[in-house]
């Protein structure tokens, strides 16, 4: 079983706003990742955990908070957000430096 | 700092003609690459990965080579179908331990196989 799950699948928030995106695989993967795709343009990393511990923050806004409560889940606390964040929300998993697997992605509006 | 490119942009080939795609890094320490396709508003499918010690690898109709020393991959996808117009993209993993698991991305290629 090669699957990412991600919800919800469509998220709209106004500016005040506190939603979270989730994220869940069962394949045993030890890294997992979230990324920011705005359209037409290639997924932009956000953060890495690995082995439940943030190993990456690529300069990302505080209004983005991510959580690695244990190795299969994994969340996106939003908090704040702008309509410039408004994008799909992808998640990923890999074994440490291995193939990534992609979920289907949260397409967030922010209004 | 490793970028990756992926030219053209677009392209739109007759069903059942080979698709050629190709894939350019300017830092050749890599530890792997990835190919993924994207169909609109959904997330990446990955394709095929090819580890730096390999020079090609196979899945079906697709077909990837590596060129480590010229900064170079191509994707081949033989006699395309309808059902392989999508966005397809490469990752690259940088070899260096610092670079942890972070992979970076080329612009994409779209890719429209008319019937």
């Amino acid at each position: 079983d090669t699957e990412v799950t991600q919800t919800p699948k469509h998220l709209v928030m106004g500016m005040t706003n506190k939603k979270s995106l989730k994220c869940e695989q069962h394949m045993g993967h030890r890294a997992m990742y979230w990324y920011k795709q705005k359209a037409k343009k290639p997924p932009e990393l956000m953060f890495v955990y690995s082995y439940e511990k943030l190993s990456i923050n690529e300069s990302v806004p505080s209004r983005f908070s991510p959580e690695c409560p244990n190795s299969s889940l994994l969340n996106l606390h939003l908090h704040a957000l702008q309509p410039e964040d408004s994008a799909l929300y992808l998640c990923a998993s890999s074994q440490p430096r291995d193939e990534q697997f992609f979920g289907p992605g949260t397409r967030l509006t922010v209004l | 700092k490793q970028e990756v490119t992926q030219i053209p942009a677009a392209l739109s080939v007759p069903e059942g003609e080979n698709l050629v795609l190709n894939c350019s890094f300017t830092d050749s320490a890599i530890y792997n690459l990835q190919w993924f396709r994207q169909d609109p508003g959904k997330g990446l499918t990955s394709l095929l990965l090819i580890q730096s010690s390999q020079r090609e690898q196979t899945s079906g109709r697709l077909n990837a080579s590596l060129d480590k020393s010229s900064g170079r991959s191509t994707l081949y996808i033989a006699a395309s179908q309808p059902g392989d117009s999508a966005t397809y993209l490469c990752a690259v993993k940088v070899g260096r331990p610092a670079a942890g698991n972070k992979l970076t991305f080329g612009g994409g290629t779209r890719v429209l196989v008319k019937p």
